[in-house]
């Protein structure tokens, strides 16, 4: 089975630090994607992890232990723009190479002056 | 460029009306999809075309009929809906489909609402 468990709230301050977990549980792990999405809009591609370790990419890191089930998505210098819901997804291979994308709730990010 | 267009942006429809949503990509992804999202949700997996032939189809009901007139285009017809079929609905394209490292580039999507 699958299973993506990501906080559904957290608040943090412009100019800060904020670190947005992600653990999963699936049968075929095949990478996993990190999006943005603000509100009634689309998901936006942040980042991708296959292999373990840290993945920078500009204010936004991502991270992967494959061991532990286990990915963050690291946002420095918050800005009040970052204030989005951030979407975990993990790509699944299932039966007959089929490849699909199992996606968390979504961690909902309010950015404060 | 990573854009998908969707038209579209907003659209209301009866239950015995028959729309039509559609989606382009002009960055040669051979993967086109439909998804469905309500609100505080993540994204579900409607249908799936590669190199224009469905791939998978997750169960939808038949009042939803997919269709990839080219590489380029997807459609999605709408017909008999009901009430809860209103959400915001997204397409998004990649490189390939069943491939490492393929990442799905979204459009801004379609708000349904059905009355």
């Amino acid at each position: 089975g699958q299973n993506i468990d990501q906080p559904t709230e957290m608040t943090a301050t412009e100019g800060a630090i904020v670190q947005i977990n992600c653990t999963y549980q699936t049968s075929g792990f095949n990478g996993l994607f990190w999006y943005q999405q603000h509100a009634g809009e689309a998901p936006t591609f942040l980042s991708y992890n296959v292999l373990d370790g840290l993945e920078e990419k500009g204010r936004f890191s991502s991270f992967l232990s494959r061991s532990k089930g286990y990915s963050y998505l690291l946002l420095k210098e918050l800005q009040m723009k970052d204030s989005a819901s951030y979407l975990c997804a993990v790509r699944e291979i299932k039966s007959g190479n089929n490849r699909k994308l199992i996606w968390g709730l979504g961690t909902s990010l309010a950015v404060n002056p | 460029d990573t854009e998908v267009t969707q038209t579209p942006k907003h659209l209301v429809m009866g239950m015995t009306n028959k729309k039509s949503l559609k989606c382009e990509q002009h960055m040669g992804h051979r993967a086109m999809y439909w998804y469905k999202q309500k609100a505080k949700k993540p994204p579900e997996l409607m249908f799936v075309y590669s190199y224009e032939k469905l791939s998978i189809n997750e169960s939808v009901p038949s009042r939803f009929s997919p269709e990839c007139p080219n590489s380029s285009l997807l459609n999605l017809h709408l017909h008999a809906l009901q009430p809860e079929d209103s959400a915001l609905y997204l397409c998004a394209s990649s490189q390939d489909f069943g491939r490492e490292y393929e990442t799905q580039y979204f459009g801004p999507g379609t708000r349904l609402l059905v009355l």
